[in-house]
């Protein structure tokens, strides 16, 4: 089965700080990555994805991640952290499967805390 | 578009007792699933949808029935709930199934 790690499970930045939010995986083929944040009680949004081509792909709210195929990994990262970006962030594959469809594997979960 | 739409939102139900989840997508998405959201387990899949009348397993499906009778609808059944059950769900659709997924608000249930 395939499996998605987040090693961090709670982050503390700086408010003006940067962030990295790590990601790695375990696939066989070239997976479907995604990012996904979550503030409380609510819903997933989705931050951004990557299918093929660019390995660094741009998201919403000024985040970006890069795919690094050598090193399994789907780093998250924004230049800058806002106090509005505290919030539960979850990295996921998507399988392909031919005939029935696909499923999604989730990481743990990243925990940020912005400090003013 | 109302997006999707999970209604309750909270429940609490006993040992034994039987409920559905109701989960809507006014999209016309192909593609949808239902997840549970535990502490520090992330978000698992239970089952999941590539249209009407066609359904699977994902990695948590015991305990669980789904049937998907049209595009839109897609309700998720405890059959005999359990305190293992007791979770925040969360439905999702996608207009394919390896793309985004568009997450409904969510039902927190509580088994006593």
């Amino acid at each position: 089965a395939q499996s998605v790690t987040q090693p961090d499970i709670h982050i503390t930045v700086s408010e003006g700080a940067s962030l990295e939010l790590r990601c790695n995986y375990s696939y066989g083929a070239t997976p479907y990555l995604f990012w996904y944040v979550q503030s409380p009680g609510q819903g997933l949004q989705l931050l951004l994805k990557y299918f093929s081509g660019d390995t660094l792909v741009q998201g919403i709210k000024g985040f970006e991640a890069e795919f690094k195929r050598s090193q399994s990994s789907f780093n998250l990262r924004k230049p800058s952290v806002h106090w509005s970006d505290a919030a539960e962030y979850f990295c996921a594959v998507g399988e392909g499967r031919r005939g029935t469809g696909n499923q999604f594997y989730f990481g743990t979960g990243t925990s940020l805390t912005v400090i003013p | 578009n109302a997006g999707v739409t999970q209604t309750p939102k909270f429940q609490v139900l006993k040992t034994g007792q039987s409920m559905t989840l109701q989960c809507a997508q006014d999209m016309n998405h192909e593609y949808m699933s239902w997840y549970r959201q535990d502490p520090g387990m992330g978000l698992r899949l239970i089952h999941y949808s590539v249209g009407a009348g066609i359904t699977d397993q994902g990695e948590v499906p015991n305990g669980y029935n789904v049937s998907r009778s049209t595009t839109e609808d897609f309700p998720l059944r405890l059959l005999s709930a359990a305190p293992s059950q007791t979770s925040v769900y969360f439905c999702a659709s996608s207009r394919r199934g390896v793309d985004e997924q568009y997450f409904g608000p969510g039902t927190r249930l509580t088994v006593t």
